[in-house]
């Protein structure tokens, strides 16, 4: 079945540092993929839906410089939190469309 | 705006006891329906969808969740449950030609052994 991959599975960076997030379709090309944050005890929120060679769509509420989205190919989308704070500290998941919709394994972040 | 709601936040099941977590959402058009199992420290993993036809649909683990149009429900259900299906469970709704993934809030299931 389709694989999406996600790097790193978690992350600790200090506040005001710039944190990387990678998601790839391993054996499928995904115009569009989804990045979703999950609180503690809540479900997921979609951030924002990236879109290969254009420019992602957010969400209301989600701010643009803040998470940076790049999805330069058809298998590869970064999602960048800039200047991360504690605030910031999260489980971020992506997602790619094939049949349904396979997840990544997701990154947790924490910022000190 | 749509939107998924999940009824039972926490369900609590005894081994071989049959299991039905609801899930309703808000949306006039068509959609598509996915059940989705969290289990602890792994990522979602999709345990069933409708798109169309038979409304009742089966998923892999015994699960099977059925489509009423109107009710506007896809609930979940499975005849017997076991230790292993511990987890957490959230429903999600796509309407049809969109992109966009509503998820509710989820249904964290635990079963005594």
């Amino acid at each position: 079945g389709a694989v999406v991959s996600q790097h790193p599975s978690w992350v600790i960076c200090k506040s005001g540092t710039s944190v990387k997030i990678e998601c790839r379709s391993l054996d499928f090309q995904a115009t569009t993929m989804f990045w979703y944050r999950q609180f503690p005890k809540q479900s997921l929120m979609l951030m924002a839906t990236s879109n290969e060679g254009s420019k992602a769509t957010y969400e209301q509420g989600v701010e643009k410089d803040k998470f940076l989205i790049n999805h330069a190919s058809l298998t590869l989308s970064t999602l960048t939190v800039t200047s991360a704070h504690p605030e910031d500290s999260s489980f971020y998941i992506c997602s790619a469309r094939d049949d349904g919709y396979t997840f990544g394994s997701g990154t947790r972040l924490t910022v000190v | 705006a749509q939107s998924v709601s999940q009824h039972n936040h926490h369900v609590i099941l005894s081994e071989a006891a049959s299991l039905e977590l609801g899930c309703n959402y808000s949306y006039g058009g068509t959609v598509n329906l996915f059940w989705y199992v969290q289990y602890p420290g792994q990522h979602l993993q999709l345990l069933l969808k409708y798109f169309s036809g038979d409304p009742l649909v089966k998923g892999i683990k015994g699960f099977e969740a059925e489509f009423i149009k109107s009710k506007f429900s896809f609930n979940l259900r499975k005849p017997s449950v076991q230790w292993s299906d511990t987890a957490e469970y959230f429903c999600a709704v796509n309407p049809t030609g969109g992109f966009k993934t509503i998820f509710g809030a989820g249904t964290r299931l635990f079963v005594k052994a």
